[in-house]
């Protein structure tokens, strides 16, 4: 099993509203990380964690906030997004302490309205 | 700070054509440079990497080329088919950023390759 499986596809949501991504790999990968992707522009990290624990975060709003629940789950809520926080949510693997292939969902499409 | 840049934003060839995507970067501390393409509607995969002490590493239908002195990466696709339509983003990895035991992983601004059939 090689994938990354991110819920949900797609999320609309409202800007008072509370809601969370959720990703799951079963690669027994221990480096889980999130990214952003606005549309015809790069992923940017957000948050790194490795073995369970946050790494990195990349001087991303308190309204993200990310938890790793356990080595397969990664989950990064939102609470009183932006507008302009509408974007592509990526989230991604790889094995630790370094790997180039990290193994990447097909992301969460989020609308704040 | 560190920068991947692309020459071109767009690249259109013919099925059956070799391709060549360009890539700048500017950080010379790069441990590893990557290719990834992302097909519409999916997350970025991985092609191909290289590590900054080669100029040069083959794969399937891929060949990535690495100049340091003019700080230029290149991918090169033989025989190019439509599935390969994509946008294709270069990276490097700092390995040890921050201190930490991951790698940061810093893409570029993406080429947007269309093959005709």
């Amino acid at each position: 099993d090689t994938e990354v499986t991110q819920t949900p596809k797609h999320l609309v949501m409202g800007m008072t509203n509370k809601k969370s991504l959720k990703c799951e790999q079963h690669m027994g990968h221990r480096a889980m990380y999130w990214y952003k992707q606005k549309a015809k522009k790069p992923p940017e990290l957000m948050f790194v964690y490795s073995y369970e624990k946050l790494s990195i975060n990349e001087s991303v709003p308190s309204r993200f906030s990310p938890e790793c629940p356990n080595s397969s789950l990664l989950n990064l809520h939102l609470h009183a997004l932006q507008p302009e926080d509408s974007a592509l949510y990526l989230c991604a693997s790889s094995q630790v302490p370094l790997n180039t292939e990290a193994f990447f969902g097909q992301g969460t499409r989020l609308t704040v309205v | 700070g560190e920068s991947v840049g692309l020459h071109l934003p767009t690249l259109s060839v013919q099925e059956g054509d070799n391709s060549i995507i360009n890539c700048a970067y500017s950080n010379s501390a790069s441990d590893y440079f990557i290719w990834y393409k992302q097909e519409s509607g999916k997350g970025p995969q991985f092609i191909i990497d290289i590590r900054s002490n080669m100029d040069k590493r083959q794969g399937q239908r891929v060949t990535v080329l690495l100049n340091k002195t003019v700080k230029h990466l290149s991918l090169q696709i033989a025989a190019t088919q439509p599935g390969d339509s994509a946008v294709y983003f270069c990276a490097t990895l700092l390995a040890n950023a921050g201190g930490t035991s991951y790698g940061k992983l810093t893409f570029g601004q993406g080429t947007i390759l269309t093959v005709h059939p």
